[in-house]
Order: structure tokens, then sequence, then C-alpha cells
């Protein structure tokens, strides 16, 4: 009964493609959200949705489009890559005033 | 802005000991949220604790706690009796009650890797 779950777990890929990474959510909860962990270990908030619509945007390049089809669901598409978009990328969800339950990462790395 | 420090970048403790890792937070706000996430090799991000700012009382878990002091604007967790599954990186995050679009998120601290010497 995995929570919040991320595909792939791993994703190796050439600069300049486009990837997509997939979350999906079994908590029932109406907030999710996108993180980056970089190579130093630092977590950063991207993004976030409440109840399918975008809320929180930080300064993320153009290049990362988010897409919530439903409640349970947030999909991340990267287009055009770059080296430094390689890290750990992870996806949370939560209730509202509530802790936020975090997927297992997808490690990306682009060469 | 919000910001979280996590001032030691690495600990070490001995098995069965007791540790304190810290963190301090820069906030205006009177009400919020506080949490110690751990991550170990993994890399899954496993909520330890967590501490609400209107509560006095300092949350418990099992052999984790807190020293919330809010008025210093510091959350210290301690670990008593440290076993060696306790070894991972330890974050500390904050955030705002909901209520706006940028109150949902979480910022983190920079981490401190403990490590657990058997």
């Amino acid at each position: 009964d995995t929570a919040v779950s991320q595909t792939p777990k791993y994703l190796v890929t050439q600069m300049g493609n486009d990837k997509s990474i997939k979350c999906e959510q079994n908590l029932g909860h109406d907030t999710m959200y996108w993180y980056k962990q970089d190579s130093k270990k630092f977590l950063k908030i991207m993004f976030s949705y409440n109840n399918k619509e975008l809320i929180i945007n930080e300064t993320v390049p153009n290049r990362f489009s988010p897409k919530s089809p439903d409640k349970a669901h947030l999909n991340l598409h990267i287009n055009s890559l770059e080296l430094g978009d390689s890290a750990v990328y992870f996806c949370a969800s939560s209730q509202v005033n509530h802790e936020q339950y975090f997927g297992p990462g997808t490690r990306l790395t682009v060469t | 802005a919000q910001t979280v420090t996590q001032s030691q970048p690495e600990m070490s403790v001995q098995e069965a000991e007791t540790v304190t890792l810290s963190c301090t937070y820069d906030t205006s706000e009177s009400d919020y949220y506080l949490f110690w996430y751990k991550q170990p090799p993994s890399r899954q991000m496993i909520l330890v604790i967590r501490q609400e700012a209107y509560k006095q009382q300092n949350a418990t878990e099992n052999r984790f706690s807190v020293n919330f002091q809010k008025a210093a604007k510091s959350f210290s967790l301690k670990i008593s009796d440290s076993q060696l599954g306790d070894a991972a990186m330890y974050f500390c995050a904050y955030r705002s009650p909901s209520g706006g679009g940028s109150n949902y998120k979480l910022t983190f601290g920079k981490g401190t890797l403990l490590t657990v010497n058997p």
C-alpha cells in the first residue's frame, strides 16, 4: 500500500531530451507538491497544486511544466533537459494544515 | 521570507547515547508548523516529528523529542537511546499555516548528517 508513488525511480537521459515523472497518491489528500533536492541535499519547493489548481510556482524555468489531471496525480514534464537539471525530484502530498508525505524520489541524471 | 538554519552539517553519536540536533528559524509569523524529517541512505523522506507553534508542550514520538523555544525561534531534536537505524540526514522544516498560496510549502534547512557508531 504505497501512499505516494513516483515513476520512474531512476531516469538517465541526454541533454536536450524531454522527460516526464509521474506521481500518484492514494491518501485522499487535496494538495500535492514537487520538490527538487540538489547534489548538496538541499530541498526546495518547485510547485504545489491544491485540488488541481496551481498555487505555488517558485522561480522554476518554464521548461518545467507540472500537470495535475486529478487530485491524486501530479506529473512533472521537463523539456530540453540541461546538465543542471540533474537532481532528485520528490513528490509529496498533504491535507491542509497537516504534514507532507513524500514519495521515494526520482533520481534524474542528465548526461 | 522564512529561513531555516541547521548549524551542524554533521554529528555523530555512540549507539545507546543521546544526541541533540539544532535548528533555528526566522519568521515574522506567530502561528506556524515545524517538522523534523529523516532521510536515510534509501533517500526516502520520513516524518519524524511535528510541532505546532501555538502548542507550548514539546512534541515527543517514542525516542524522539523536541525542545521548542518560540521566543528564541529554536527547534532542536533530541534522539535518545540512539540506534544504528537512526543514521541518516535530518532536515528541519518550517511551514506557515494555510490561508495563502505560498503557505503550503515546506522551507527546509540544509540538513545534519547523523552517524551512529556501534
